[in-house]
């Protein structure tokens, strides 16, 4: 079975920091992976995705992430992080189950942003 | 473009009352979902429907029930409310063709329901 683990439950960092939340996930094929951000009273927005190619991926607001299939590992980064960026954070793996799409989410990072 | 709408956002029920969130979706996408969401929990399938009149179990089904009369909406009952359905819920939904085919979810802006 598919699985997501995000290992910090909380992150904090002051504006200007570098960032990177990590994720790490189990699963038998080629992954679909995904990173969603969800601001405070919202729904989930994608942040950016991975599907085969490039495995260093550019995604929405400066965030990129890098699929390292030796360490299944999908790490979220930022090289320079900006108050707004206060969310939390879910990894995700995407796949199949008895030929129906279903996706597994991890249990989310909290990142606080200090001024 | 509304995307996925959820409505009621805030519902307060008493135990053994039944209600229905609400998710309708305008990008014509086949595959539809719901999740709840707890602290610490993440995010967790309820059901789910891969097109009308399809619908399946996710993880956590029991108490919920769904239907799929048309592509657009995909409503959430529950039957008798528990205390441990007080949570936040989502309405998620996914095309098959374009981007809208790579697997991105989009979601509603959730619904937040207490059961007292």
């Amino acid at each position: 079975a598919q699985s997501v683990t995000q290992p910090d439950i909380h992150i904090t960092v002051s504006e200007g920091a570098s960032l990177e939340l990590r994720c790490n996930y189990s699963y038998g094929a080629t992954p679909y992976l995904f990173w969603y951000v969800q601001s405070p009273g919202q729904g989930l927005q994608l942040l950016l995705k991975y599907f085969s190619g490039d495995t260093l991926v550019q995604g929405i607001k400066g965030f990129e992430a890098e699929f390292k299939r030796s360490q299944s590992s999908f790490n979220l980064r930022k090289p320079s992080v900006h108050w707004s960026d206060a969310a939390e954070y879910f990894c995700a793996v995407g796949g199949t189950s008895g030929g129906s799409y279903i996706p597994t989410f991890g249990r989310g990072t909290s990142l606080i942003v200090h001024p | 473009n509304a995307g996925v709408t959820q409505t009621p956002k805030f519902q307060v029920l008493k135990t053994g009352q039944s209600m229905t969130l609400q998710c309708a979706q305008d990008m014509n996408h086949e595959y539809m979902s719901w999740y709840r969401q707890d602290p610490g929990m993440g995010l967790r399938l309820i059901h789910y429907s891969v097109g009308a009149g399809i619908t399946d179990q996710g993880e956590v089904p029991n108490g919920y029930n769904v239907s799929r009369s048309t592509t657009e909406d995909f409503p959430l009952r529950l039957l008798s409310a528990a205390p441990s359905q007080t949570s936040v819920y989502f309405c998620a939904s996914k095309g098959t063709s374009g981007r809208a085919g790579t697997g991105e979810l989009f979601f509603g802006e959730g619904s937040r329901l207490t059961v007292l």
